[in-house]
């Protein structure tokens, strides 16, 4: 079946030490999203992927980055984590359509633990 | 900025019908509504979507009034496994834009035996 993969699904790292997240899929759609989830809270997109244009959020801090090498993958780098960006990380794929908005695709998340 | 307003919490008895309203005063001409739905632990998944009016999928039902400022998301016969939390969102076409890609706070639904 098509969907959206993140490994891990669990990462524990310390704290400063930079961590990747992955994400792949086999929609082969063309826009891929990274969300932070915080335990009760909504789904805070980060940034996106259209093709290889990259789209910031405007309040995404610097430590934040993120890279597409082709249309299946999508890492998040996470390049000095604090206690404060222990959250659920989600992927989300969407293809763009002529007449309705996307449906966004969520992959499961990975839940990112900083000691 | 959130541009959408919905309950914070709901409960419910199995069988009932759900009726989840998500106000969106500000929604401009281009934008669609959507609803996500997320379980514990696991991303939010599609629901569904319209413009205006109303529109039925196999899972429920969304009904949108003629000024478009409110919606509503329609749950028939719930059981114990719909409980989650449910989004209401708001955006435009991607058509090359940003787009709005912002979840408001959600609904929590707890559906009772």
């Amino acid at each position: 079946d098509a969907m959206v993969i993140q490994n891990p699904r669990y990462q524990v790292t310390q704290f400063g030490k930079p961590v990747t997240l992955s994400c792949s899929q086999t929609l082969n759609h063309n826009v891929m999203y990274w969300y932070q989830q915080k335990s009760s809270q909504a789904p805070k997109l980060l940034f996106h992927y259209y093709d290889k244009d990259f789209n910031n959020e405007a309040d995404t801090p610097d430590n934040f980055q993120s890279r597409r090498p082709n249309t299946s993958f999508c890492f998040l780098d996470i390049r000095s984590p604090g206690l404060g960006d222990a959250a659920m990380y989600l992927c989300a794929t969407s293809r763009p359509g002529r007449v309705y908005q996307e449906t966004q695709y969520f992959g499961p998340g990975t839940r990112l633990l900083v000691l | 900025l959130a541009k959408t307003t919905q309950p914070i919490s709901m409960d419910s008895y199995e069988g009932q019908e759900v009726n989840i309203t998500c106000s969106h005063n500000n929604i401009a001409t281009n934008d669609y509504i959507t609803w996500y739905q997320q379980f514990p632990s696991q991303g939010p998944r599609f629901i569904i979507q319209g413009y205006k009016t109303k529109v039925t999928n196999e899972v429920a039902s969304l009904f949108i009034p003629a000024d478009r400022k409110s919606s509503t998301l329609s749950l028939p016969r719930v059981s114990l496994s719909d409980t989650a939390v449910y989004y209401c969102l708001v955006g435009e076409l991607y058509g090359g834009s940003q787009g709005n890609l912002i979840f408001g706070k959600g609904t929590k639904l707890s559906v009772k035996p």
